[in-house]
């Protein structure tokens, strides 16, 4: 029982790195999501997808890219890190009818 | 866009029954969700309900949604110290799938022995 499944836990980057968060759901859903959590807030959502090859800004996308090659994966791209990037990013998905899963997070640190 | 808020903190003692209340704005959301997070953990889908049903009961868990109101319930029976958490509200719109869900700031369950 994969579920949805975040790679890595932790990192800690350096201000104007790059890097890619993984996300893989192995329960055939078409919505995924990327979603960072900052302390005392709740989730807000950054990119989403409806299915291989459809993406769309949340609201909070600068900053943040993706892609949707195939079903399963949704990486999340930081191109040039900045210290206000410093939080906990949440990937999920839906069959759009009820249910929606998350991952157990990346938190990421950049310093 | 959509709304949703939550008290940050309730404090109960074991044994006793939590009852964490959520509003939203949106009238035509169609599915409410409650979430659980343990500290440094993911979040943990606890139950949902769609917006045509009034209450839906799991085991220790009740949800009350009052559609006119736009308010949700989560009443968690027998409180125990594995409750400790923070609990998050979360609603989806009308657009189906493809919004996502907008959350509360979440409410930090005590437990007090």
């Amino acid at each position: 029982n994969a579920g949805v499944t975040q790679t890595p836990k932790f990192r800690i980057l350096k201000i104007g790195q790059s890097m890619t968060l993984q996300c893989a759901q192995d329960m055939n859903h078409n919505y995924m999501y990327w979603y960072r959590q900052d302390p005392g807030m709740g989730l807000k959502l950054i990119y989403y997808s409806v299915g291989a090859g459809i993406t769309d800004k949340g609201e909070v996308p600068n900053g943040y890219n993706v892609s949707r090659s195939t079903t399963e994966d949704f990486p999340l791209r930081l191109e040039l890190a900045a210290p206000s990037q410093t939080s906990v990013y949440f990937c999920a998905s839906s069959s759009g009818r009820g249910e929606a899963f998350f991952g157990q997070g990346t938190r990421l640190t950049v310093v | 866009g959509e709304d949703v808020e939550q008290s940050l903190f309730l404090s109960v003692r074991e044994g006793d029954s939590s009852v964490i209340n959520c509003t939203y704005t949106d009238s035509s959301s169609t599915y409410l969700y409650w979430y659980k997070q343990e500290p440094g953990a993911g979040l943990q889908l606890l139950t949902y309900i769609f917006s045509n049903m009034d209450m839906k009961q799991d085991q220790r868990l009740t949800v009350l949604l009052n559609k006119k109101d736009k308010h949700l319930s989560l009443r968690i029976a027998d409180t125990q110290t594995g409750d400790s958490a923070i609990y998050f509200c979360a609603v989806r719109g009308s657009g189906g799938g493809a919004d996502g869900l907008t959350f509360g700031k979440g409410t930090h369950l005590i437990i007090q022995p």
